[in-house]
């Protein structure tokens, strides 16, 4: 399948540090979509990205879709303790027709 | 109320059997996925369908099938066959537009145990 290369695997931070999180790729994507999940819950979409360059925000949380397509990160500000959690990007491949995920990245918050 | 149902939310089996995992969505989205999650990884793609009647497989179908009867629902099942089935699967929707599939949206997962 495709592949997606989600970085890091995991972060332990300090509350109210600034988090950051990115996924690339070999291939162009037409989509990119960011999600939290909490344990033994669905994910929870985050924020959509749909065009090269596109920069949005959803409260602390900004993403952006790389000018190239082939890559997307996502930014957490001033951490808190409720973003624990597992962040996953997902993404719909130039051509494709399904949504591939990243292996996620695993958020722990020291108090 | 509108969203992506999953049910059960825990189901177990023995081992042999065959399961059926129910997902319905009243959001009238075109497009339907099942992913499996084990524990501490991703989500894989084993079956989407983008319009009823129609669906494919994904990256880990062997030992799953699914049907697309209707608009609102895609169920899984897990047949004998998978030689691993025990983890948690994950049903999603969302809209195609233009070719794009937008934003899909989780069902709260069934966790799925064979004994």
């Amino acid at each position: 399948g495709q592949q997606l290369n989600q970085s890091p695997q995991s972060m332990f931070i300090q509350e109210g540090e600034d988090v950051s999180m990115n996924c690339t790729s070999s291939s162009i994507f037409n989509t990119w979509l960011w999600y939290k999940q909490d344990p033994g819950e669905g994910p929870v979409l985050l924020i959509a990205l749909y065009k090269a360059g596109e920069l949005t925000s959803n409260g602390r949380l900004t993403a952006q879709f790389g000018i190239t397509r082939k890559d997307s990160f996502l930014n957490i500000s001033a951490s808190i303790p409720s973003d624990v959690g597992i962040y996953f990007c997902a993404g719909q491949v130039r051509g494709a027709q399904k949504l591939v995920f990243g292996q996620g990245t695993r958020l722990t918050i020291n108090p | 109320d509108g969203g992506i149902t999953q049910s059960p939310k825990y189901l177990f089996r023995k081992e042999g059997q065959n399961v059926t995992l129910s997902c319905e969505q009243n959001l009238n989205h075109d497009a339907m996925y099942w992913y499996r999650q084990d524990p501490g990884q991703g989500l894989r793609l084993i079956y989407y369908s983008q319009i009823v009647n129609d669906f494919q497989k994904g990256d880990i179908a062997e030992g799953y099938s699914v049907s697309r009867e209707k608009k609102e629902s895609f169920p899984l099942t897990v047949t004998s066959a998978q030689k691993n089935p025990t983890a948690f699967y994950l049903c999603a929707s969302g809209h195609i537009r233009d070719r794009i599939n937008t934003e899909a949206f989780f069902g709260q997962g069934t966790r799925l145990t064979v004994v």
